[in-house]
């Protein structure tokens, strides 16, 4: 089955620029989007068809995908960011997330 | 406003069946798919299936194929994720969630159902 593969945590200094990484087999010939969940809260899509922003969504947030990697990319990253965050693609007509990505601001 | 709507926090034992719903309001429930998102406690997302209510087209993760049951009722904009024999490995947070279009994001999501399998 399709795997996406992420660093289980990143750590980055307010102001500076957070990138979490999604790998994944021929990942860039499929759509990615990313999901920004904070505890006890339901997830949240925050990039969607690799690099767009849904309204409401900081500029900070940005995101690619090309080869086997999607990336998504916080600059200026603020306190508020910290939270867990998930990649999603297709395999075929079925979904798959990523395990997930703990982003500590500190 | 777009919202789903979950219904509440479930307690079963073992061997139960059980079946939870996702109440969409606010948009054409015929022509959005609907998807069901399992969370471990302390762990991820994992992607479950999704139908389309318009023609209950229905898709299965190999995961949880032929061990969950994914339905819809459109006449009252409801979709369900039902269970015929629980087990404990059960226990989580379900989300409902709907994509804009077939191979999107979710962009809208339910606050989730808890069900816990306990003896």
């Amino acid at each position: 089955s399709y795997e996406l593969t992420q660093p289980p945590s990143v750590s980055v200094s307010p102001g500076q620029t957070a990138s979490i990484t999604c790998s994944g087999d021929k990942l860039g010939d499929e759509f990615a989007c990313w999901y920004q969940q904070k505890p006890g809260q339901s997830p949240v899509v925050v990039i969607y068809q690799d690099s767009k922003r849904p309204s409401g969504i900081p500029e900070r947030f940005s995101g690619s995908n090309s080869g086997n990697t999607a990336t998504l990319t916080i600059s200026g990253t603020q306190a508020m960011d910290e939270a867990d965050y998930y990649c999603q693609a297709w395999d075929s007509s079925t979904g798959v997330f990523g395990g997930g990505t703990k982003l500590t601001v500190l | 406003e777009v919202q789903l709507v979950q219904s509440g926090a479930e307690v079963k034992k073992p061997g139960e069946s059980l079946k939870i719903s996702c109440k969409g309001s606010g948009y054409s429930f015929t022509t959005y798919w609907i998807g069901w998102v399992r969370q471990m406690p302390g762990k991820g997302l994992e992607w479950m299936g999704i139908i389309y209510p318009g023609d209950s087209d229905t898709r299965y993760s190999p995961s949880f194929q032929g061990q969950v049951t994914i339905s819809a009722d459109k006449s009252i904009s409801t979709a369900y994720l039902q269970w015929s024999s629980l087990k404990a490995s059960d226990t989580a947070m379900y989300y409902c969630a709907r994509q804009l279009t077939t191979n999107d994001a979710f962009h809208i999501w339910g606050q989730g159902t808890k069900v816990t399998v306990s003896s």
